[in-house]
């Protein structure tokens, strides 16, 4: 299995502009999870899905970002519109074991540049 | 809130030594607990879970323990090498209503290692 797939791996994008990144799960598991990694507050859960339905997004900053899941093999977290203090490193994981606080796989991450 | 905390500054150990990283965390008492390595610019990548009825867990080099009272957990490496050198992060699983959960992870502390 290639892992999870993440894409862009780098977005330098201009305040105000929206920003997409995506996400490629492993197939067969069923809880997928957006994370975002600062130096100052660490990796922090934004919003995980399970079979594809958002189960807790108390993580999610702002009304400016949202997360999509339209199937099981795709899911979505935009910012709209971006801001400086967005820039972080944003990751995607996937879990299978039945659970949402199991060992996670994560993918390598896509780091966000808000100019 | 749940608040897990692992030391900030680096760790800097000799080859051949063990590596002794810690994890302690407060307001909250998990059933489980995980910890990653992540390497720079990659994704964090899973490595060990225990659950708080195991006192202890090996997995060749590693092992994890874990107390319950004193509401900490310890990581050792034995036998380092320069190739274990990369930040750890420490996870706690916590478990809400309706047997939602995630993980809260650690700020991380960086391990190096020298030949």
């Amino acid at each position: 299995d290639a892992g999870v797939i993440q894409s862009p791996r780098h977005e330098v994008t201009e305040m105000g502009q929206e920003v997409t990144l995506r996400c490629k799960p492993i197939s067969g598991h069923d809880y997928l999870f957006w994370y975002r990694q600062t130096m100052m507050r660490g990796l922090e859960l934004l919003i995980y899905f399970n079979n594809n339905v958002p189960i807790d997004d108390s993580g999610m900053p702002e009304d400016r970002f949202s997360a999509k899941m339209p199937n099981a093999s795709f899911s979505t977290l935009k910012i709209q519109p971006s801001e400086p203090r967005d820039s972080a490193v944003y990751f995607c994981a996937s879990s299978f074991k039945g659970t949402s606080y199991n060992e996670q796989f994560f993918g390598p991450g896509t780091r966000l540049t808000v100019l | 809130s749940q608040k897990i905390e692992q030391n900030s500054e680096a760790l800097n150990i000799q080859e051949g030594k063990t590596a002794t990283l810690t994890c302690n965390y407060t307001n909250y008492s998990p059933a489980y607990l995980q910890w990653y390595r992540q390497d720079p610019g990659r994704g964090p990548v899973f490595l060990l879970l225990i659950r708080e009825n195991e006192k202890e867990k090996r997995k060749e080099r590693l092992k994890v323990t874990f107390d319950t009272t004193l509401k900490q957990s310890l990581f050792h490496i034995t036998a380092s090498q320069p190739a274990d050198s990369a930040t750890y992060l420490c996870a706690l699983a916590y478990i809400g209503s309706g047997n939602t959960g995630k993980l809260i992870f650690g700020q991380g502390t960086t391990l190096q290692v020298k030949p």
